[in-house]
Formats: C-alpha cells, structure tokens, sequence
C-alpha cells in the first residue's frame, strides 16, 4: 500500500525566502506526483505535474523535483510571498486513476 | 475551463438523517469522478471512484450502503451520506477526470463540501 509523507508539517517564514517542502512516498511503482495547493476551508489547485519519466517541473516561482528510485519529492518556492500561505498537499498517481495524498505541509509566509 | 462545482458548501444535519452532496463538472464532460474525505489535519482519503452508467468503486473500509453513490450523467455525481452520525463529520470534496484523457494526469477538483452531523 502506499504512503506518502510530508515533512515538516508546518513551516512559517519571512517574506522573500525560499523554501524547500518535502515529500516521501514508499512505493515507486508510480505514473506521476503531483502538488496541490489548498487554502483553509477550500477545495485544491493543481500547482505541478511531474509524471514518472520526467525529473522536474517549473512553474514560475515553483519548481518540483521528482527521484522516484529513492521515493521523493520536493517542491522548492523562491522568493516567498504571503499570499503563498496555504498548505501544500503532495499527491501520487497509481493505478486506476487513483491519487495517494500526503497530509500536507502549512505554510505561513509572514510580511 | 475545467471547473468542478459542490453543492452544497457547508451542510448541518441532525444525527440520523441523510444528506445528498453534489458534484458537477460545469464545462466538460467526466466518464469517471471521485469522491474523498478529509478529516482536519488528516491527509485526503480516496472513498470511492464514480463511473457514469455503472457502479462505484469503493475503497477498502469504505461501507458502501452507507455512502450512496450515483454518477447518472457525464456531468453529475452525487454522494448521499445515509443515516448520518457525528463521526462521519468531515469535508467531503470530489473531483473529475475529463472523458477520454485516461490516467490520473487531469483531475479537476471540487471546493469541498463541509458536513457536520449534531
């Protein structure tokens, strides 16, 4: 069965540093990992797909590595803003459609 | 595009009674859906995966009979939460895997819906 962890569990900054959130899963017989971004009380925005055959992906300030031979990811953001606050959520895609969820990473970048 | 509405947001039902969540896919159509459950501070748990003509897929632990799914059209899933007790007080959320994209690749999710059971 797979498990995904997520390190730390909460993380608070300054504003304009960057950082760095972790994500393990135990089984890597995947088809992709993805970050999703989920504001309080809110359903989730997709951030980033990395599918198996790749290592990495960027989206503006959000790049998102991906080592599936050792189970990891991380999704790295520069120059944080405090409308970056939300809690991240790693997700891996297996069979059937199925996504996999970690419990996430809060997130409070402070001005 | 690619928008997933729920409805209701936010639902408070007596203990005993039974509430219907609803899931639209507004702008295309979505062969499969899925519903999750999520606890505060708990990561999304997979319920059950919505196919459109057949029945749902249920994960390992999930009762069925109790979480009464239909995915009568390609835009439309509903979850029906029988006989509500206080524990199954959580934030529902689904979301939909356009038609023919295959793989977990597009899922497009829903706001969530917060159920509290009194």
């Amino acid at each position: 069965k797979q498990e995904v962890t997520q390190i730390p569990a909460a993380l608070s900054v300054p504003e304009g540093e960057n950082l760095v959130l972790n994500c393990s899963f135990t089984d890597s017989a995947i088809y992709n990992l993805q970050w999703f971004r989920q504001d309080p009380g809110k359903g989730l925005t997709s951030l980033l797909l990395i599918q198996s055959s790749q290592r990495e992906q960027t989206s503006g300030r959000l790049n998102a590595s991906l080592d599936k031979s050792s189970g990891r990811s991380t999704l790295y953001i520069a120059a944080s803003q405090p409308g970056d606050s939300a809690t991240y959520l790693c997700a891996v895609g297996g069979s059937n459609y199925k996504l996999t969820f970690g419990k996430g990473t809060l997130l409070t970048v402070n001005p | 595009g690619a928008v997933v509405s729920q409805h209701p947001s936010r639902v408070i039902c007596k203990s005993g009674t039974s509430v219907k969540i609803e899931c639209r896919s507004l702008d295309f159509q979505a062969t499969t859906m899925f519903w999750y459950r999520q606890f505060p501070k708990q990561s999304l748990m997979l319920m059950a995966t919505s196919n459109e003509g057949s029945k749902a897929t249920y994960e390992q632990g999930v009762e069925k009979d109790k979480f009464l799914i239909n995915h009568a059209s390609l835009t439309l899933s509903t979850l029906t939460v029988t006989s509500a007790h206080p524990e199954d007080s959580s934030f529902y959320i689904c979301s939909a895997s356009p038609s023919g994209t295959g793989r977990t690749d597009t899922q497009y999710f829903g706001p969530g819906t917060r159920l509290t059971v009194l």
